[in-house]
């Protein structure tokens, strides 16, 4: 069955780097995401990727994040100047379509994300 | 704003038991509403999907109802086993960019 990756599984980082957390969506899909979840916490909407542009972000995706398309397949979430609040696991999500059939959201396993 | 509220937050069943998950949410205009499994530490599997238009959906032992008019939804759980044993999660999709909003989720452990 086709999958949703994502890299690294588990990064730790020192406070104020630049990360760069990298996924493959499943190779026919349109539209990607970016989620995270806080330990304990609810799972929360980032950003929505379509047709090479961001079709909706969060409130918590402020300038301090970004998103790339850089080839036909991966898509990346790059976070500039960490803080220790964006502790987390992110996920990484893909669908065909947004309505009827064919909208099942595929997520990746997740990159976990500790800053120090 | 819409929300997602799942109840009960954790939930423990001897094996053999049939269970019910509940998921409500505050707009009743969505376009579809998918449950999923997490086990600890990992990512979310799709369980099943209910687009707006439809009143369930039935994968093995498990059976997803949606009452778009009402607000809510809820998990059936079929004789459940020790592997049943994860977090459960609801979420809407309710806006034109695929976006979901999650509940908080349920935490099940199947005694065996």
């Amino acid at each position: 069955e086709p999958e949703v990756t994502q890299t690294p599984s588990h990064q730790v980082t020192q406070m104020g780097q630049e990360v760069i957390l990298r996924c493959v969506p499943i190779s026919n899909h349109l539209y990607f995401y970016w989620y995270r979840q806080i330990l304990g916490q609810k799972v929360e909407f980032l950003v929505s990727f379509y047709n090479n542009e961001i079709s909706e972000k969060s409130e918590i995706f402020d300038d301090q994040f970004s998103v790339e398309r850089p080839d036909g397949s991966n898509f990346t979430l790059k976070i500039r100047s960490t803080k220790l609040e964006d502790s987390a696991m992110y996920f990484c999500a893909s669908s065909l379509f947004v309505q009827g059939s064919g909208n099942t959201i595929y997520f990746g396993e997740g990159s976990w994300l500790t800053v120090v | 704003k819409q929300e997602v509220t799942q109840i009960p937050a954790a939930l423990s069943v001897p094996e053999g038991e049939n269970l019910v998950l509940n998921c409500s949410f505050t707009d009743s205009a969505i376009y579809n509403l998918q449950w999923f499994r997490q086990d600890p530490g990992k990512g979310l599997t799709s369980l099943l999907l209910i687009q707006s238009s439809q009143r369930e959906q039935t994968s093995g032992r498990l059976n997803a109802s949606l009452d778009k008019s009402s607000g809510r939804s809820t998990l059936y759980i079929a004789a459940s086993q020790p592997g049943d044993s994860a977090t459960y999660l609801c979420a809407v999709v309710s806006g034109n960019t695929g976006k979901l909003i999650f509940g908080q989720g349920t935490t099940l452990q199947v005694k065996p």
